[in-house]
């Protein structure tokens, strides 16, 4: 069955740069697209970037200075950098599985990575 | 980028009541619309794709409507268990979320 899950620090020092990996499972990173959203606590939901399936990505324009999404396909990982965190960057991180073919929305999300910023 | 309005921010209603629930493109996103519902907790769950279509699974008393940059979400005779936020997401270009809506019961 399709599964994904976020993992990485709890606690990331301000400054610093915060490093995910997401791991799925059931389904090839090569034909599936795969996205970041992220959280803050009790707000919206924030899309951060794509990995898409041929390798290459895109970002928020808002956080493309200072993101980078790569991935490891013989590992089925797929990986988030971002750096200088400030403290607006708490929030849960979420990897999801774009759905098959021209369906853009997203069937399936790990269960979140809570990150805080704090020194 | 595409801005997405939701509104209402926070909805109370009653059990057995119909809820609707509106979100609004800064352009037209051509029936590129999904909503989702999260639980606290929880990750967001996929209800509604292409603006009208129901996901497999979802109880049939969600339904989606609208076109152009108007969309909405209903749900008729509310459960206690649709207690939630819910998120409405445009994928015509990228992807931008609303700023969601938390619906209690009253």
């Amino acid at each position: 069955q399709v599964q994904l899950m976020e993992s990485g620090p709890g606690l990331v020092q301000p400054s610093e740069t915060l490093s995910l990996t997401c791991t799925v499972s059931g389904f090839s990173l090569t034909s599936y697209n795969v996205h970041w959203v992220r959280q803050p606590p009790g707000k919206g939901l924030e899309w951060m970037g794509v990995m898409w399936s041929g390798g290459s990505t895109d970002y928020n324009s808002a956080l493309k200075s200072r993101l980078s999404i790569s991935r490891d396909t013989s590992k089925n990982q797929v990986f988030l950098k971002m750096n200088s965190l400030q403290s607006e960057d708490t929030t849960t991180y979420y990897c999801a599985r774009e759905g098959p073919g021209y369906n853009l929305y997203f069937d399936y999300w790990g269960q979140g990575v809570m990150v805080t910023v704090s020194s | 980028d595409i801005q997405m309005t939701q509104s209402p921010a926070s909805l109370s209603a009653s059990l057995g009541e119909t809820v609707t629930i509106e979100c609004r493109a800064s352009e037209d996103i051509y029936n590129g619309l999904a909503w989702y519902q999260q639980k606290p907790g929880k990750s967001p769950q996929l209800l509604i794709y292409n603006a009208n279509s129901l996901h497999t699974g979802v109880p049939s008393r969600f339904s989606g409507s609208g076109s152009g940059t108007q969309y909405s979400l209903k749900i008729n005779s509310l459960q206690s268990e649709d207690v939630a936020s819910y998120f409405c997401q445009q994928y015509y270009d990228y992807r931008t979320f609303g700023g969601g809506t938390k619906l209690e019961l009253k």
